[in-house]
């Protein structure tokens, strides 16, 4: 299996502040059609989580620019700009290149 | 708008079976692999098994290859996951999602207790 090691497994920001979150995969997330499925998911108390990035860098539909997805292999990070009330919970990687696979979460918190 | 709406959960005694369903709508069904990701109680996410847009393959976990079956009705956009052999570790909210090598669309999930 594919091992995704999030960092930090916890984060406090101030509002209009930036974060960053890194996902480190065991092996290459690069697949044999070039494409590299990693992905990130927020989850906000009490709800399901939602699509936030797919294939490193895309914003899903309706995901703001605040949002971006960088990185390549085995290294990735999230970061979030100018942080709203609404961006806090819990943030997972994932990829899809083998069986798939998330990390342990990252809880962004205010502080 | 796509929606995906799971049912079937509860409580269960440990041994035993259940099955979940997923009611799909907003999309063309047929066209799309599903999946099924669980997530037990304060912990993390973890993917289950997928089914391909046509049923004709599926994909599983090594902690529940042999005891849960993943399937769909296209005719009626609803998706499956037949749990047998139920173990206390199965106990989790199950999210029923659209899966493109990433996974696009949840449900809202459904609470499956496995105890005693």
């Amino acid at each position: 299996d594919v091992v995704m090691t999030q960092t930090p497994v916890s984060l406090s920001v101030s509002l209009g502040g930036q974060v960053s979150i890194s996902c480190r995969s065991s092996q290459s997330l690069v697949h044999n059609n070039g494409n590299t499925y990693l992905s990130w998911y927020l989850q906000k108390p009490g709800q399901s989580p939602q699509l936030l990035i797919y294939k490193v860098s895309n914003r899903f539909s309706g995901i703001s620019d605040r949002f971006s997805g960088s990185g390549s292999g085995t290294d990735f990070t999230l970061k979030i700009s100018r942080v709203e009330p609404d961006d806090l919970g819990v943030y997972y990687c994932g990829q899809g290149t083998q069986y798939p696979t998330f990390g342990g979460g990252t809880k962004l918190e205010l502080k | 708008e796509v929606q995906l709406v799971e049912s079937g959960g509860g409580l269960v005694q440990p041994g035993r079976s259940m099955k979940l369903s997923c009611a799909a709508s907003g999309f063309t069904f047929s066209n799309y692999g599903m999946a099924w990701v669980r997530q037990a109680p304060t912990k993390g996410l973890e993917w289950v098994a997928t089914i391909s847009y046509d049923g004709s393959s599926t994909y599983y976990r090594d902690s529940v290859k042999g005891r849960f079956t993943i399937s769909r009705d296209n005719a009626k956009s609803t998706l499956y996951l037949q749990m047998n052999s139920l173990r206390s570790e199965d106990t989790a909210t199950y999210y029923c999602t659209r899966d493109g090598s990433h996974f696009d669309y949840w449900g809202q999930g459904v609470m499956v207790t496995v105890s005693s």
